[in-house]
C-alpha cells in the first residue's frame, strides 16, 4: 500500500539557516513525489516534483529535493530560510495515471525565527 | 491564485444533516479530486471525477458522495453528517487524468460538525 511518512512533525529554524524537511515513501511501482506547502487559512501550492530523470529537482521560492530510490527518501531543502516560508509542508505520492489523485504525509510545520 | 473556487469557505451543520460542497475547476481542466484534511493531518483522498464519472475512489463510506457538471465544475455530497467530518475539505483540479499534469488546489471549505 502506498504511505508517505514525515518524520518531524514541527521544525524551527533561524532565518538564514538551512533547512531541510524530511519524507520517506511506500510505493511499489516508480513514484511520482511532491512537496506542496500550505499556509494558514490556505490551499496547498506546488512546490516542486519528481516524475523520473534527474534525481535533484529544482522548485519555485528557492527549494529543491532529491529523490533517494535506495532510501525511499525524497527531503526537501533550502539553503537559506526566510521568515515568509513559515507554512506547513506536506510530501505526497501521485498514483500513477490517475491525475490527482495524492497520498500525502501528516505534515512537517515549519517556524522560522528572527 | 490557482483558479480553483470552492463555496462556501465556512460552514456549520448539525450532526445528522447534510451539506452539499462546491467547487469551481480551473478553466479547461477536466479532472477535479477531493480530499478531506481533518486538523493537524494530511489531506486524505475521497474521491476523483473525470469527464463526469467517478475515476477513483479513497476509503470513505457511500455517504460521501459527488457529481462532476459538464463544465466540469464539481460538487461534494456528504450525509448523515457525524461530528468526525469536521474538516477542511479541498478540491482540486488538472487538466486530464495522466499523474504529471500539475493540480491546483482551492483554498478549502471549512465545516464544522456541531
Amino acid at each position: 500500500a502506498q504511505s508517505v511518512t514525515q518524520p518531524d512533525i514541527h521544525i524551527t529554524v533561524s532565518e538564514g539557516a538551512s533547512l531541510e524537511l524530511r519524507c520517506n515513501y511506500s510505493y511499489g511501482a516508480t513514484p511520482y513525489l511532491f512537496w506542496y506547502v500550505q499556509s494558514p487559512g490556505q490551499g496547498l501550492q506546488l512546490l516542486l516534483k519528481y516524475f523520473s530523470g534527474d534525481t535533484l529537482v529544482q522548485g519555485i521560492k528557492g527549494f529543491e529535493a532529491e529523490f533517494k530510490r535506495s532510501q525511499s527518501s525524497f527531503n526537501l531543502r533550502k539553503p537559506s530560510v526566510h521568515w515568509s516560508d513559515a507554512a506547513e509542508y506536506f510530501c505526497a505520492v501521485g498514483v500513477s495515471n490517475t491525475g490527482n489523485q495524492f497520498y500525502f504525509g501528516t505534515g512537517t510545520s515549519l517556524t522560522v525565527i528572527p | 491564485e490557482t483558479g480553483v473556487t470552492q463555496s462556501p469557505t465556512h460552514l456549520i451543520k448539525t450532526r445528522g444533516q447534510q451539506v452539499t460542497l462546491r467547487c469551481s475547476s480551473q478553466s479547461g481542466h477536466n479532472t477535479v479530486s477531493w480530499y478531506q484534511q481533518a486538523l493537524g493531518q494530511g489531506p486524505q483522498f475521497i474521491f476523483q471525477y473525470y469527464r463526469e464519472e467517478e475515476n477513483g475512489r479513497g476509503n470513505f463510506p457511500p455517504r460521501f458522495s459527488g457529481l462532476q457538471f459538464p463544465n466540469y465544475s464539481s460538487e461534494l455530497n456528504v450525509n448523515a453528517l457525524e461530528l468526525d467530518d469536521s474538516a477542511l475539505y479541498l478540491c482540486a483540479s488538472s487538466l486530464d487524468q495522466v499523474a504529471h499534469t500539475e493540480a491546483f488546489f482551492g483554498q478549502g471549505t471549512r465545516l464544522t460538525v456541531v
